[in-house]
């Protein structure tokens, strides 16, 4: 079956830009979490939605960042005045629901903020 | 804090030898434990999980890991080494009574299989 999905693959913006990153999970799964990825480093956990609420947002790291999840399905990670900072590689990933669930994730969206 | 140690940077052996990469942790009670791998430009694929029972566990790709409570330590292993297996591996716990699902990552061990 289709596995999670993201968009775009790669992002090239300019400080102080707004971007949209995208996250399609896989069918039915009701959690979903957002990671970001430094060179060198391992994932770092940012959001964690349960449905349509964002059940724990402790990693994000300011109030620039943000994220929904509408509908229960697709999400979007938000970034308002980017920084060169925020360059990484977004990660997203779902799973069935249970805590012993395996996360799956996307390939990933490389942001790049020049 | 909770963490995650992979002391090594970079792992190398010869092909068809065994590998182990470790993981510590720290991290209180019994957390779930899994392995992933990540290949160039690619997102991090699932290997194996601990999550109770048998402290050997089998996954993906003949690769197994061994749980060991006393030393905090999940290490993955391999029992022959394959050149296709070099990529990079990160080991992540999940602490059992958080109610929060995120997963807590190490900083990744570099495998590097000379033919």
């Amino acid at each position: 079956g289709a596995g999670v999905s993201q968009t775009p693959s790669n992002k090239v913006t300019e400080k102080g830009k707004y971007v949209e990153l995208r996250c399609d999970p896989i069918s039915g799964h009701t959690a979903l979490y957002w990671y970001r990825q430094s060179l060198g480093q391992g994932p770092e956990f940012l959001i964690y939605f349960q449905g349509t609420g964002a059940a724990d947002d402790s990693g994000l790291p300011n109030d620039r960042f943000f994220a929904v999840r509408p509908e229960g399905s697709v999400s979007t990670l938000k970034i308002q005045r980017t920084e060169r900072g925020d360059s990484a590689v977004y990660l997203c990933a779902s799973s069935p629901r249970g805590a012993a669930d395996t996360q799956y994730f996307g390939p990933g969206t490389r942001l790049t903020v020049l | 804090a909770q963490s995650v140690a992979q002391p090594e940077d970079q792992v190398n052996v010869a092909e068809g030898n065994p590998l182990t990469v470790k993981c510590t942790y720290s991290v209180s009670g019994n957390p779930y434990l899994f392995w992933y791998v990540q290949y160039p430009n690619r997102g991090l694929q699932f290997l194996l999980k601990y999550i109770t029972g048998d402290n050997l566990v089998k996954g993906s790709y003949g690769f197994e890991a061994e749980f060991n409570k006393s030393q905090t330590s999940f290490h993955l292993k391999k029992p022959s080494a394959l050149v296709s297996d070099s990529a990079l591996y990160f080991c992540a716990v999940r602490p059992r009574m958080d109610s929060s699902y995120k997963l807590i990552f190490g900083s990744g061990t570099r495998l590097l299989v000379r033919p």
